[in-house]
């Protein structure tokens, strides 16, 4: 059971735009920034969001994120097939005095 | 470039001890913590806990307190994680990965652990 929670999938189609949640409580997303990172089967996840909404070099401005007290989203715009992956949110929660995430998001582009 | 270099795959039999590692470059190996990360198969990431090494200093998850050994060499800027006797539970991806500002920004390519009789 991840601490912060997730949906276990969400679809779309080509140029469409979809969103993924997550929510936590207060010693995590509530007290903290929100990160995300994009996980391609067989390869090292990729820091695709950190500190709620900004977007490392090289990261498409497609990737959106934001965060509302407890909870917070991701969203794609214009899909493309090559975003199929699994999606994990992730925060640093002061109880654990480490780091949470999702239990991931499995984005399928039709 | 920062790269986070793993140790290859492992296959171990229960009972077996283990130590992977993970050598960093590309920055100064001291100014940031390494934490580790495991990935059960077909589950999703769970921290298992970091390591600072500038000190040595160790923090672990509940989950995996008295279980594993995270370690540090600083002169060779590489990281370590180790079991004195493995289960077939282990059987898991490992990643280490860089910590900044409470959040990891950089990861390894993942070693895989299988632990089998």
């Amino acid at each position: 059971q991840s601490v912060l929670t997730q949906p276990p999938s969400a679809s779309g189609t080509p140029g469409q735009s979809i969103t993924i949640s997550c929510s936590g409580g207060s010693s995590n997303i509530g007290s903290t920034t929100v990160n995300w990172y994009q996980h391609l089967p067989g390869t090292a996840p990729k820091l695709l969001i950190y500190s709620n909404n900004q977007r490392p070099s090289g990261v498409p401005d497609r990737f959106s994120g934001s965060k509302s007290g407890t909870s917070a989203s991701l969203a794609i715009s214009g899909l493309q097939s090559e975003d199929e992956a699994d999606y994990y949110c992730a925060a640093w929660d002061d109880s654990l005095n480490g780091v949470v995430f999702g239990g991931g998001t499995k984005l399928t582009v039709l | 470039e920062v790269q986070l270099v793993q140790s290859g795959a492992e296959v171990k039999k229960p009972g077996e001890s283990l130590r992977i590692s993970c050598k960093g470059s590309g920055y100064s190996f001291t100014y940031y913590w390494i934490s580790w990360v495991r990935q059960m198969p077909g589950k999703g990431l769970e921290w298992m806990g970091k390591s600072d090494p500038t000190d040595s200093y160790t923090n672990y998850s509940p989950s995996f307190q008295g279980h594993v050994t995270f370690s540090t060499d600083k002169s060779i800027s590489t990281a370590y994680l180790q079991w004195s006797s493995l289960k077939a539970s282990d059987t898991a991806m490992y990643y280490c990965a860089r910590v900044s500002d409470g959040y990891i920004d950089y990861w390894g390519q993942g070693t895989l652990v299988t632990v089998s009789s």
